[in-house]
């Protein structure tokens, strides 16, 4: 059974920290690894597109890595902001499928 | 910026009844998705379509069927809705063709569904 675990499943984090936090998935038959944000009442929103080992990923305060090999993902938060709350979820691609996590639900206190 | 429209928000029906879960995306996508949300669980994928008139079961299709008759149209139906159904329903899609359906995947609002 294919599963694609994120962890940690719930964070608090002060406003102005950095943060991080975990996807692991499958290392067999992998075509790519996706991360989206999901805001409250909002539609999932994606941030990165992640296909080759090694891949680094960066979109203002937001990056993210890629180790296929191992099968995890990290994504980096830098400098938090109120704004940055969300549920972040990742999903794996492989032959044919599409794996979501369940997500990280990101809080970011003032 | 592409949109993906979906018929309702909030949809309330009883057990037993035909529903239809319209989605509809306006940047000539290949391929299109629904998926369900529920608590503790993460967005599973119930059907997917890399084309017209062409269709593919996801992980839980079971009590689920599709039409894409349509390019730009992929229905969602319940042909006899339980309350097992109640739920998030998500729509997505995706540019192709299917090689690139790895590309990422731009969402519709969702509907929330109760059935009672």
């Amino acid at each position: 059974i294919l599963n694609v675990e994120q962890s940690p499943q719930s964070l608090h984090v002060q406003e102005g920290d950095s943060t991080n936090f975990t996807c692991s998935f499958p290392s067999s038959n992998f075509y790519a690894l996706h991360w989206y944000r999901w805001e409250t009442a909002k539609s999932p929103e994606a941030l990165f597109v992640m296909t080759l080992n090694g891949d680094e990923k960066k979109k203002g305060r937001i990056s993210a890595t890629l180790n296929t090999k191992e099968g995890y993902s990290y994504l980096y938060i830098k400098g938090s902001q109120p704004e940055d709350s969300a549920t972040y979820l990742c999903a794996f691609l492989g032959d044919d499928k599409i794996i979501f996590g369940k997500g990280t639900r990101l809080h970011i206190l003032p | 910026d592409v949109k993906v429209t979906q018929s309702s928000r909030y949809l309330v029906k009883r057990t037993g009844e035909k529903v239809f879960l319209e989605c509809v995306q306006d940047m000539d996508h290949e391929n299109m998705f629904w998926y369900r949300q529920d608590p503790g669980l993460g967005l599973r994928l119930i059907y997917f379509s890399y084309d017209v008139k062409m269709k593919e079961k996801g992980d839980i299709p079971e009590g689920y069927s599709v039409s894409r008759e349509k390019k730009e149209r992929f229905s969602l139906i319940l042909e006899s809705a339980s309350t097992n159904q109640t739920s998030m329903y998500l729509c997505a899609s995706s540019i192709g063709p299917r090689g690139g359906s790895y590309n990422e995947q731009f969402f519709g609002p969702g509907t929330r569904l109760t059935v009672l």
